[in-house]
């Protein structure tokens, strides 16, 4: 079954409102997990670097005040895109990592359409 | 930064065919995954390889951390339609605590039954 879960798998909101999205490690605890964003046909690329109890870490080119992060817990990462627009539609992935295992798992992803 | 190469880009195999994809990286990793994506979800690990020259299993997948650490590749025997999506090779280059993965670009694979 799946590892991490990811909610919600579909939003659509209207522009100028914002979104959170969750991401939560369901068996084990994470210190680190990531949010990637997907275009259609393309590869996954990583955002930024949420890091347990201390600030995100942001890709170069990623608007740390466009895409909040938290991390408030072990298990519980939180991506909020703020005041979005249509070009902010987009496939939103999270995973988490599991340290022990050097492995990261991955959630089903949030499919966010911005009227 | 680092680069990944996945090749190829995509596959039309007929059911029962052998399939291979691989990956090279400009930057020696010490650790390689591979990943499948189906549409509208989120990739799911296939299988991990963590030395140099390791030769792991799963069912009909099979995959190798190539000898140089600069490549891997997958093989797939025996395809079945449910083997449709793309798959993604990710390669972590260094330890300690940066666990950042450089994807490929993937291969995507359609199985005609």
């Amino acid at each position: 079954g799946a590892v991490v879960s990811q909610h919600p798998s579909w939003v659509i909101c209207k522009s100028g409102t914002s979104v959170k999205i969750e991401c939560r490690s369901l068996d084990f605890q994470a210190t680190t997990m990531f949010w990637y964003r997907q275009f259609p046909k393309q590869s996954l690329m990583l955002m930024a670097t949420s890091n347990e109890g201390s600030k995100a870490t942001y890709e170069q080119g990623v608007e740390k005040d466009k895409f909040l992060i938290n991390h408030a817990s072990l298990t519980l990462s939180t991506l909020t895109v703020t005041s979005a627009h249509p070009e902010d539609s987009s496939f939103y992935i999270c995973s988490a990592m599991r340290t022990e295992k050097n492995i990261q798992y991955f959630g089903a992803g949030t499919r966010l359409s911005v009227l | 930064g680092q680069q990944l190469n996945q090749s190829p880009q995509s596959m039309f195999i007929q059911e029962g065919e052998d399939v291979s994809m691989n990956c090279t990286s400009s930057s020696i990793f010490n650790t390689w995954l591979w990943y499948k994506q189906d549409p509208g979800e989120g990739p799911v690990l296939l299988i991990a390889l963590y030395k140099a020259g390791e030769l792991t299993s799963n069912g009909r997948l099979t995959a190798q951390f190539g000898i140089t650490r600069k490549d891997s590749f997958l093989n797939i025997s025996a395809s079945i339609p449910s083997d449709v999506g793309i798959y993604f090779c990710a390669g972590r280059v260094s330890g300690g605590s940066n666990y950042k993965l450089t994807f490929g670009k993937g291969t995507l694979l359609t199985v005609n039954p």
